[in-house]
Order: C-alpha cells, then structure tokens, then sequence
C-alpha cells in the first residue's frame, strides 16, 4: 500500500528559530499533499494544500509567510515553520492523495509533535 | 458552517459490548466520500472504513461497519465486540466530490471512546 513518511517524529526548538517537516511519498508519486495542523484533544485542521511545482494553496487564517510549504517533487513536500512561537506547538500531520493505495485515495504521515519554548 | 458533526465528544464502553459512535454531515455535492478514522495517542490516523455517496450497501470491515442513512445525512460507526486497544479518538470525516476530485478531507471534532474491562 501507499505509504508517506514524516520526519521529524518530534522536534523541540527555541522560540524564533525555524523548523523544517518533511513528508515523503516512498512507493507512489504524490501530486497532491495536505498539510493540517491539530491543537491537543482537537480536531484536524486543513493547513493548506500543495500541488507538486505549483504554490500552495493555504486555507483562510493560515500565514503562508510563516508557514512555508515546497512541493518541488513528486515524492516530497516539506512545511517549514518560520519564526517559531510558543503557540505554534502543536501536531503537524501531511496526507497524500494516493489513488492507488489503501485508505481509498488518502495516506497519512505519522505526524510531527512539535513543542516551541 | 461545520460540515462534519460528532456530537459526543467522549463515549464509555464494556469490553465485548458494542458502540455507535455519531457522525452528521453536511454537503450540497451529490458525490461525496465518508471516512472513518481512529487515532491513538500516538496520533497517527489509522483507516478504518470508507462509504461513497452512491454505494448501495452499507460498508463493513471486520468489527466496524458504517450505519449510512443517507437521506438524514448520517454516517454512524458501530465498533461490535469492543476491545480494550479500541480505546482512541475516532474521527469523521468526509471527501466532497468524485472520488478523483483532489478535494482535502473535511475532519469532525472527534469522539474518545475509552473501553473498560
């Protein structure tokens, strides 16, 4: 089946410095990742959206300016956090659109814990 | 507006009994897509079950099977013969349009549903 590979698993930086997750697609090729982010005991939020070569499209609310994400391939779409703050702590979790895999057409990356202090 | 409504946000069950977890939504589109997720505490998504907008039968797999009423717009999870590893957040969660859309999935607000011996 289709699996997506999410790293880091955790990650705890500084505040004001830069965090980089990466999502990788290992056995398809994924035209299109989504990005959410999740507050504890909350539900999903779609972060924005990101198609391979073009920009992403970010949902109302989300600062595109901070929330950096590149999809340059097929196989890897990275989010980059900027200027990380205390209330950007939070679960990051990519999905891949994957027509041919399991979960009819959507994969999940592990997710990434990320704690600012 | 909230397309997707759990309205329990926290669910008790005996090992061995069966539980129905709630699920609304709410959608315009003829073509859409209801997915159920369960999420363990360490926060990947696991697929559970799938029921496309046209399907006839209501989705099973294993001890869950999707209670689709269509017309009130309701997509239950019965989880049968509950286990104690059932114990997890569960989220709704539904694809508006043809399964080829490229749309996000839409998440519910979730239900945690504990299992007591």
């Amino acid at each position: 089946g289709a699996v997506v590979s999410q790293h880091p698993s955790r990650v705890i930086c500084k505040s004001g410095t830069s965090v980089k997750i990466e999502c990788r697609s290992l056995d398809f090729q994924a035209t299109t990742m989504f990005w959410y982010r999740q507050f504890p005991k909350q539900s999903l939020m779609l972060m924005a959206t990101s198609n391979e070569g073009s920009k992403a499209t970010y949902e109302q609310g989300v600062e595109k300016d901070k929330f950096l994400i590149n999809h340059a391939s097929l196989t890897l779409s990275t989010l980059t956090v900027t200027s990380a703050h205390p209330e950007d702590s939070s679960f990051y979790i990519c999905s891949a659109r994957a027509p041919e895999g399991g979960g009819y057409g959507y994969t999940f990356g592990s997710g990434t814990r990320l704690t600012v202090v | 507006a909230q397309k997707i409504t759990q309205t329990q946000p926290g669910m008790f069950v005996q090992e061995k009994e069966a539980v129905t977890l709630d699920c609304t939504y709410d959608t315009s589109d003829p073509s859409y897509g209801l997915f159920w997720y369960k999420q363990p505490s360490s926060g990947e998504m696991i697929f559970l079950i799938y029921q496309g907008s046209y399907d006839q039968q209501n989705a099973t797999e294993g001890r869950y099977s999707l209670n689709f009423q269509k017309a009130r717009k309701s997509a239950n999870l019965v989880i049968s013969a509950s286990q104690l590893g059932d114990s997890a957040m569960y989220f709704c969660a539904m694809r508006e349009g043809h399964s080829n859309s490229g749309y996000a999935l839409n998440f519910g607000k979730g239900t945690s549903l504990l299992v007591t011996p």
